[in-house]
């Protein structure tokens, strides 16, 4: 089975910087996904890696280990509708399917 | 263009009834799929569908779950003889093809409710 573990909350004041981690244990591995979902929302794409290193996009970066199953989403000058669920998410060896894990909530106080 | 729409946006529905949620994909994505949201949970895979054929059930809980996609396009999802531990989000997802760095652009999401 897979396996997605990041933790459950994060708070961080506005205009600083946040690392939420991900570890996962998956049959296969075919690239990881992190995902942004604001209460009642639908999810919405933030970054793709499949290959080793930092993927830079802006005011975030996805970082990605896969020697370590080990990925992070760096959030940089955070702001107050940054204040959201990030899904972590792995498509493992059959190509489609994404796991998710249970999200990591992140609040930006004032 | 149009994103990924699902209705009814909202069920409420007695235990032991049949539901429907439906969605339409954006145009033109050949993978869809569904996956289920309960409060504090991650995303739980339910089915895939590449065009019309359904490759990968494996995520749907039980036989009361079913699902069809016609016309490479619309798909729905039905759930009979409905528990209390169905309530749940129920999300769609749809994208251009299942594999490489293609992103699933997610609906808004059935919420059910079964009382």
């Amino acid at each position: 089975g897979q396996n997605i573990d990041q933790p459950t909350e994060m708070t961080a004041t506005e205009g600083a910087i946040v690392q939420i981690n991900c570890t996962y244990q998956t049959s296969g591995f075919n690239g990881l996904f992190w995902y942004q979902q604001h209460a009642g929302e639908a999810p919405t794409f933030l970054s793709y890696n499949v290959l080793d290193g930092l993927e830079e996009k802006g005011r975030f970066s996805s970082f990605l280990s896969r020697s370590k199953g080990y990925s992070y989403l760096l959030l940089k000058e955070l702001q107050m509708k940054d204040s959201a669920s990030y899904l972590c998410a792995v498509r493992g060896g059959n190509d489609y399917k994404l796991s998710f894990g249970a999200g990591t909530t992140v609040t930006v106080r004032a | 263009g149009a994103g990924v729409s699902q209705s009814p946006s909202n069920k409420v529905t007695e235990k032991g009834k049949d539901v429907e949620l439906r969605c339409d994909p954006i145009s033109g994505h050949t993978a869809l799929y569904w996956y289920r949201q309960s409060l504090g949970q991650g995303l739980e895979f339910l089915i895939y569908f590449q065009g019309n054929s359904a490759p990968d059930k494996s995520g749907l809980p039980s036989d009361r779950f079913s699902a069809e996609r016609t016309g490479g396009s619309v798909s729905t999802l039905t759930i009979q003889r409905t528990q209390q531990e169905d309530s749940a989000v129920y999300l769609c997802a749809s994208s251009l093809q299942s594999s490489g760095g293609y992103e699933q652009y997610f609906g808004p999401g059935t919420r059910l409710t079964v009382t």
